[in-house]
């Protein structure tokens, strides 16, 4: 059975420091792999998806890398600032997706 | 903008009182899904549908239906909800099953009194 792992449970940083979350997951036979952001009491927004071919993806500040073999995830923050504050999940898919449950970041001025 | 949309945005409904929540894209997907997400937990998958076609997970109580009358349109059905109903249900939507990125709705906020 698939398991999704995320460390830490939640982050406080001041801005305008690089951030590393992570992920890990149990099987590596996955389609590919997301990484969400979830405001309170908000839905969910995709931020990063890696095909399980890929190494990583980058979007502006954000970079995500994938190491399948070792089933890990890394979602590097770069310069972060007060608006990244929300909840960062990371999921799985294999014949469904199948969440972590998250790391909670509050990026402080 | 294509986009999925849920309506409404908070419900509130009685204890064993039926309920609907509503699901719509723009995008055209294939599939839709329903989760269920309690407070501080992860999503959970309740069921989805590829085209017309129903795939319920095997732990979905049987409290908990779906329809999808046409592509545009997914309805989840609570035909008598518990308090422990009380949860964010948000809709996604994905081109294919496999490989294909899943695009969510801003979920339905459900209070049960």
């Amino acid at each position: 059975k698939q398991e999704v792992t995320q460390i830490p449970a939640a982050l406080s940083v001041p801005e305008g420091e690089n951030l590393v979350l992570n992920c890990s997951f149990t099987d590596s036979a996955i389609y590919n792999l997301q990484w969400f952001r979830q405001d309170p009491g908000k839905g969910l927004t995709s931020l990063l998806l890696i095909q399980s071919s890929q190494r990583e993806q980058t979007s502006g500040r954000l970079n995500a890398s994938l190491d399948k073999s070792s089933g890990r995830s890394t979602l590097y923050i770069a310069a972060s600032q007060p608006g990244d504050s929300a909840t960062y999940l990371c999921a799985v898919l294999t014949d469904k997706l199948i969440f972590g449950t998250g790391t909670r970041l509050q990026v402080f001025p | 903008d294509a986009m999925v949309i849920q309506n409404p945005r908070y419900q509130v409904t009685q204890f064993g009182k039926p309920v609907t929540l509503s699901c719509s894209q723009t995008l055209n997907h294939n599939v839709m899904y329903w989760y269920q997400q309690k407070s501080s937990q992860a999503p959970k998958l309740l069921f989805h549908y590829y085209d017309k076609d129903f795939n319920n997970e095997a732990d979905t109580p049987d409290n908990f239906q779906s329809r999808r009358p046409n592509t545009s349109f997914c309805f989840l059905d609570i035909r008598s909800p518990g308090l422990g109903d009380a949860a964010m249900y948000l809709c996604a939507t994905s081109r294919e099953v496999t490989t294909y990125e899943q695009y969510f709705g801003p979920g339905t906020r459900l209070t049960v009194t």
